[in-house]
C-alpha cells in the first residue's frame, strides 16, 4: 500500500546538510507530500509539507521536482538531535500512510 | 496546553481480556485518529473521527471499537485482546483533515505500549 519509496537508512556528519530523498511516482495532482519524523519511540513529529512549490520553515526545506514524482527533505545543519526515522508521506483523504521511513543517523 | 494525552503508557493484557486506551486533546481539534505501530514498521490507521459523534474505519479496524462523545476525547476499545494486538498505539489530532492543504498537521500523543500474552 505504500505510495512512497525511501532508502532504509542514511548517515550524516554533524553540522552537514542532510538530504533525504523520496520517490512518489504515482502521486496524483491534488496529493500533498508530507514529512514527519519519529525520535526513538515517541509520537511522530510534523516537519513540513508541500504540493508543488518548494517549501521552507524553521526546521527544514522541501524540494519537490517539477514532475512531482520525487522530493527531497533537507536539514541544513544536522545535529545529533536530528537522529530519527523520517517518513515521507503522500496524503490520502483522511489518512497519512506511514511507510517504514529512512533511519537517519547523525554522526559526531 | 498539554496537547494530546494518552493513558495508560504501558499495559500488559492476557488473551481475551478487554481494555480501553484513553486519548484526550485540549486543542479543540475536530479530527482525531488512532494508529498502531508494530516493531520496525510504520504506523497504520485504525479508526478516525471528524467530529463528536462521527467515526470511521481506517486500514486495520478489526478487533477495535471507538466512540467520540466529546470533542476532547477519543477512546479506543479492545474487546478480546489477541497477541496480534501487541503494539504501540498512538492517538493524534488535527485542526483540519489529515493530508489536506490547510495545516493538516497531526499532533501525536506519546503512545501506549500494549503487550498481550
Amino acid at each position: 500500500d505504500a505510495k512512497t519509496t525511501q532508502p532504509p537508512s542514511m548517515d550524516c556528519a554533524e553540522g552537514r546538510a542532510a538530504n533525504l530523498p523520496c520517490n512518489h511516482s504515482t502521486i496524483s495532482g491534488n496529493e500533498y507530500v508530507y514529512w514527519y519524523r519519529q525520535i526513538h519511540s515517541q509520537g511522530p513529529q510534523y516537519i513540513i509539507h508541500g504540493l508543488k512549490n518548494n517549501e521552507t520553515n524553521e526546521m527544514a526545506s522541501l524540494i519537490i521536482t517539477e514532475d512531482r514524482k520525487s522530493s527531497t527533505l533537507i536539514l541544513p545543519h544536522a545535529t545529533l538531535r536530528d537522529t530519527a526515522v523520517y517518513y515521507c508521506i503522500v496524503s490520502v483523504a483522511n489518512n497519512l500512510f506511514f511507510g517504514t521511513g529512512t533511519r537517519l543517523t547523525v554522526i559526531p | 496546553n498539554a496537547g494530546v494525552t494518552q493513558t495508560p503508557k504501558f499495559r500488559i493484557l492476557k488473551i481475551g481480556q478487554s481494555m480501553t486506551l484513553q486519548c484526550t486533546q485540549d486543542m479543540n481539534h475536530n479530527y482525531m485518529y488512532w494508529y498502531r505501530q508494530d516493531p520496525g514498521m510504520g504506523l497504520k490507521l485504525i479508526y478516525y473521527s471528524v467530529g463528536a459523534g462521527i467515526t470511521d474505519k481506517g486500514e486495520v479496524p478489526n478487533g477495535y471499537n471507538v466512540s467520540r462523545s466529546t470533542t476532547e476525547d477519543f477512546p479506543l476499545r479492545l474487546e478480546l485482546a489477541a497477541p496480534s494486538q501487541t503494539s504501540v498505539y498512538f492517538c493524534a489530532s488535527s485542526y483540519s483533515l489529515a493530508g489536506g492543504a490547510r495545516t493538516g498537521e497531526l499532533f501525536f500523543g506519546e503512545g501506549s505500549r500494549l503487550t498481550v500474552l
